[in-house]
């Protein structure tokens, strides 16, 4: 079962708008969730994380919301760049498992 | 600083073969995972290791072993190569349990 869902394969953007990826999440056991970023050839990279005792965290350009009441989290990347251009991974866990849980990835592209 | 180093890149195997993925960090992170990476799939936890010593399954863990002698050295073993084991390999590790992973640049997979 897919505890963790990005039901967007991919999305398209122009550069200098806001990019918003989204993610789902059926365990409520999770409390803590990543994004991760992939370029081709590479492994994913860590990019932001958030905590559930918050709603939101930001860190330059990329801010992660997220709310607990409908299991949702999302990314966005303002003002969105070339560079952006990468699979975009949404990851859970909770304090007391190690298995971490992946979506599938949304690929962004971003149009200069 | 390498991080997270995975031999070999890439690999064919024949059906009934078998072979290591070798994965090493230098970071002396507690915590190393093997995940595997399928189309629509996202990231599927094979197994990991809280330290040396200690190792768990994951969410796939069948066809695969595991060992940790040291911190540094998390291998990979396959013991009867299969089709469904085509995929790419990442191996992550971490100062501890869900936070951010660093990931090796994976190794591809094809079982023929």
């Amino acid at each position: 079962d897919q505890q963790v869902k990005q039901n967007s394969p991919s999305l398209s953007v122009q550069e200098g708008r806001i990019s918003i990826l989204n993610c789902d999440y059926t365990n409520s056991m999770f409390d803590y969730f990543l994004w991760y970023k992939k370029y081709p050839a590479e492994g994913p990279t860590f990019l932001i994380s958030i905590s559930s005792i918050k709603d939101k965290n930001e860190d330059g350009r990329f801010t992660v919301f997220l709310n607990k009441s409908a299991k949702h989290l999302s990314l966005h990347i303002v003002p969105s760049q070339p560079g952006d251009s990468a699979v975009y991974f949404c990851a859970a866990s909770d304090g007391n498992n190690n298995d971490m849980r992946f979506g599938a990835g949304t690929r962004l592209t971003v149009k200069p | 600083n390498a991080g997270v180093t995975q031999t070999p890149k890439f690999q064919v195997l024949k059906t009934g073969q078998s072979m290591t993925l070798q994965c090493a960090q230098d970071m002396n992170h507690e915590y190393m995972s093997w995940y595997r990476q399928d189309p629509g799939m996202g990231l599927r936890l094979i197994h990991y290791s809280v330290g040396a010593g200690i190792t768990d399954q994951g969410e796939v863990p069948n066809g695969y072993n595991v060992s940790r002698s040291t911190t540094e050295d998390f291998p990979l073993r396959l013991l009867s190569a299969a089709p469904s084991q085509t995929s790419v390999y990442f191996c992550a590790s971490s100062p501890t349990v869900g936070y951010g992973y660093t990931f090796g640049s994976g190794t591809r997979l094809t079982v023929v």
